[in-house]
């Protein structure tokens, strides 16, 4: 099986800017969760979907968004970008919720706003 | 808000020495899972613990879950260059609306 794969790998953007992000599952796989991962604060819980549907939303200012389309795929939009925002932003896919929730994550988005 | 404690922050020793990196909480978790993360890519599953006082041996990697699902750790025999990278664990909530939380990681240096 394919693994889950983000694109683009390396973004460079400036402030002020919007920017997508766009994740595709391991077939099969129905939620997909984002993070983001900076050295400072680690693995930060973005939000999950699934079934096209947010499950969970962690916090994050509202110009932080997702969505996910029928065939599971997810993109997530940064709007007016910030200096803080620069980060590797992590896509994880999963069966759903389930007893373990394991994921299964892609090799990220390395974003940097200048 | 649940919080996932993980020491050492950095540890860096010879090919061939045993290790231990703890992860703890005050809250309990219904499960915790490990995961390493090398330069370049994101973190790979190693290991679920859902049962307290459980136990899991993944080659010369041993995890173990606290009797209270608080607290983890992961124990390394004979470390190799391989073993180098960012290891993070992960606790999943059985309530609020981050489901999994991670702790901040230990990077693990192993020098030849």
């Amino acid at each position: 099986k394919a693994g889950v794969t983000q694109t683009p790998r390396y973004l460079i953007k400036t402030r002020g800017q919007q920017v997508t992000l766009s994740c595709s599952p391991i077939s099969g796989h129905r939620s997909v969760s984002w993070y983001q991962q900076t050295p400072g604060q680690g693995l930060q819980f973005l939000f999950e979907y699934f079934s096209e549907t947010q499950r969970n939303k962690g916090n994050f200012p509202g110009r932080f968004s997702g969505r996910q389309f029928s065939n599971s795929r997810s993109e997530m939009n940064v709007s007016t970008l910030e200096l803080g925002d620069s980060a590797l932003y992590l896509c994880a896919s999963s069966l759903g919720p389930t007893t373990s929730y394991e994921q299964y994550f892609g090799p990220g988005t390395r974003l940097t706003v200048t | 808000t649940q919080l996932l404690e993980q020491s050492p922050q950095f540890l860096s020793i010879q090919e061939g020495e045993n290790l231990t990196v703890y992860c703890n909480s005050s809250s309990v978790f219904s499960s915790l899972q490990w995961y390493r993360q090398e330069p370049g890519e994101g973190p790979v599953l190693l290991v679920t613990v859902v049962t307290g006082g459980e136990v899991k041996k993944l080659k010369r990697l041993t995890f173990q879950f606290g009797d209270a699902r608080k607290d983890s750790s992961l124990h390394i025999t004979a470390a190799q260059p391989g073993d180098t990278g960012l290891y993070l664990c992960a606790g999943l909530s059985l309530s609020g609306n981050t489901p999994l939380v991670f702790g901040k990681g230990t990077r693990l240096s192993v020098i030849a």
